[in-house]
């Protein structure tokens, strides 16, 4: 699986959008883009995951560049809640044998007051 | 979203005894679930991967003897911790996947070896 680069901390103010970029300059065509976050001392919890085009849920939105050697993670309006661990993980999709996740430093998103 | 749930949350035990974890899928068959291990101010490391019917297989670097795990059912996976030492002690997480691309997480258990 694709390596990933993620910066390892960053700050956000409450109510304002996070914006959390990913490198995956290795990536494969069959390989899509997951990311998930951990709250401390809590498994980590599934957010959203794209292969190539763009993908909102009721949690953040996921931008692939078009060349998909990189993407970012918006929060649009982040909370105290947010803050988190947050991992960007590259592998190949579709069925328990991709299933495996190997996860790299993510990064550690502050939301402030 | 899909539940994982793990037991215990916490134990504590004594140099040299076994300790078994449980994660189940409450909600959900799992032919396979996985095993992580987490140490303080460090990402999850991946162990081995659970398969329900056949052998685990183990992450390279992982003992499996040490570390042996059970996938009894289609809803249970258990890892034990055999003869724990203190550099034992961890954060150990189990995870489902759920269909093509999710994968739900239990809440973990801290161990900790005297």
């Amino acid at each position: 699986d694709a390596k990933t680069t993620q910066p390892p901390s960053m700050d956000c103010a409450e109510g304002r959008a996070a914006n959390l970029p990913c490198n995956h300059s290795t990536i494969s065509g069959n390989e899509y883009v997951y990311w998930y976050r951990q709250i401390h001392s809590q498994g980590p919890q599934y957010i959203i995951h794209g292969l190539k085009n763009n993908e909102t849920n009721e949690m953040a939105s996921l931008i692939i560049t078009e060349d998909r050697k990189s993407s970012t993670l918006i929060l649009p309006h982040a909370t105290l809640r947010d803050t988190a661990v947050y991992y960007c993980i590259v592998r190949v999709g579709g069925g328990n044998q991709g299933g495996k996740l190997i996860f790299g430093q993510g990064t550690e998103l502050s939301v402030k007051p | 979203g899909a539940v994982v749930s793990q037991h215990p949350s916490w134990v504590i035990c004594k140099s040299g005894t076994s300790v078994k974890i449980e994660c189940r899928s409450l909600d959900f068959q799992a032919t396979t679930m996985f095993w992580y291990r987490q140490f303080p101010k460090q990402s999850l490391m991946l162990m081995a991967t659970s398969n329900e019917g056949s052998k685990a297989t183990y992450e390279q670097g992982v003992e499996k003897d040490k570390f042996l795990i059970n996938h009894a059912s289609l809803t249970l996976s258990t890892l034990t911790v055999t003869s724990a030492h203190p550099e034992d002690s961890s954060f150990y997480i189990c995870s489902a996947p759920q269909g093509k691309d999710t994968q739900y997480f239990g809440p973990g258990t801290r161990l900790t070896v005297l």
